[in-house]
């Protein structure tokens, strides 16, 4: 049973516009939730993350919305380049217990940012 | 430079064989993982290791073992591989960020035919 669902497998956005990636759990007990991005042929590396006493965290062009209540969070890219493109991955965490330290991935949006 | 380190990159297997993919992390890390990445899938956890002498399994760890060798050190085994498990492997190693995150740090994975 996923934890982290990312329903959107695929997400085409023009350079310059801004880009929604979305994100929800079923887990209230997760404390923290990141972003990661894969390029091809390439691990997926850290981009943005949030935690649960936050709605809100900005890193330059990326912005990441937490919605607890909904158990929704959103990436934002403002603006989308071309560089973007690449295959965005939801994850969160729960600060206790025995799985302290893991990471539940949702399955990924391909981003792909047209000229 | 510091991170996570995975050989071999490529490798193509025939049914039946086994084989053993190798990760290195230099960043004193506590905790390791192995993920599969499988179209439309996104990534999936086979096996992951606490703590050094410590392993535990993931949600798809048929077919698979693992062994935590030292604190740097996490291998993954095909003891009879399976066209089933053709598929790139990621290895993780899993820090605190300075924001209190856990987050991981991944190589850059071993592409895996098997045929």
């Amino acid at each position: 049973d996923q934890q982290v669902k990312q329903n959107s497998p695929s997400l085409s956005v023009q350079e310059g516009r801004i880009s929604i990636l979305n994100c929800d759990y079923t887990n209230s007990m997760f404390d923290y939730f990141l972003w990661y991005k894969k390029y091809p042929a390439e691990g997926p590396t850290f981009l943005i993350s949030i935690s649960s006493i936050k709605d809100k965290n900005e890193d330059g062009r990326f912005t990441v919305f937490l919605n607890k209540s909904a158990k929704h969070l959103s990436l934002h890219i403002v603006p989308s380049q071309p560089g973007d493109s690449a295959v965005y991955f939801c994850a969160a965490s729960a600060d206790r217990g025995s799985t302290l330290g893991r990471l539940y991935f949702g399955r990924g949006t391909q981003l792909t940012v047209w000229p | 430079n510091a991170g996570v380190t995975q050989t071999p990159k490529f490798q193509v297997l025939k049914t039946g064989q086994s084989m053993t993919l190798q990760c290195a992390q230099d960043m004193n890390h506590n905790s390791m993982y192995w993920y599969r990445q499988d179209p439309g899938m996104g990534l999936r956890l086979i096996y992951y290791s606490a703590s050094e002498g410590t392993t535990d399994k993931g949600e798809v760890p048929n077919g698979y073992n693992v062994s935590r060798l030292n604190k740097r050190e996490f291998s993954l085994r095909l003891e009879s591989a399976a066209p089933s498990q053709t598929s790139v492997y990621f290895c993780a190693s899993s820090n605190r960020f300075g924001t209190g995150a856990y987050g991981y740090t991944f190589g850059s994975g071993t592409r895996l035919t098997v045929v």
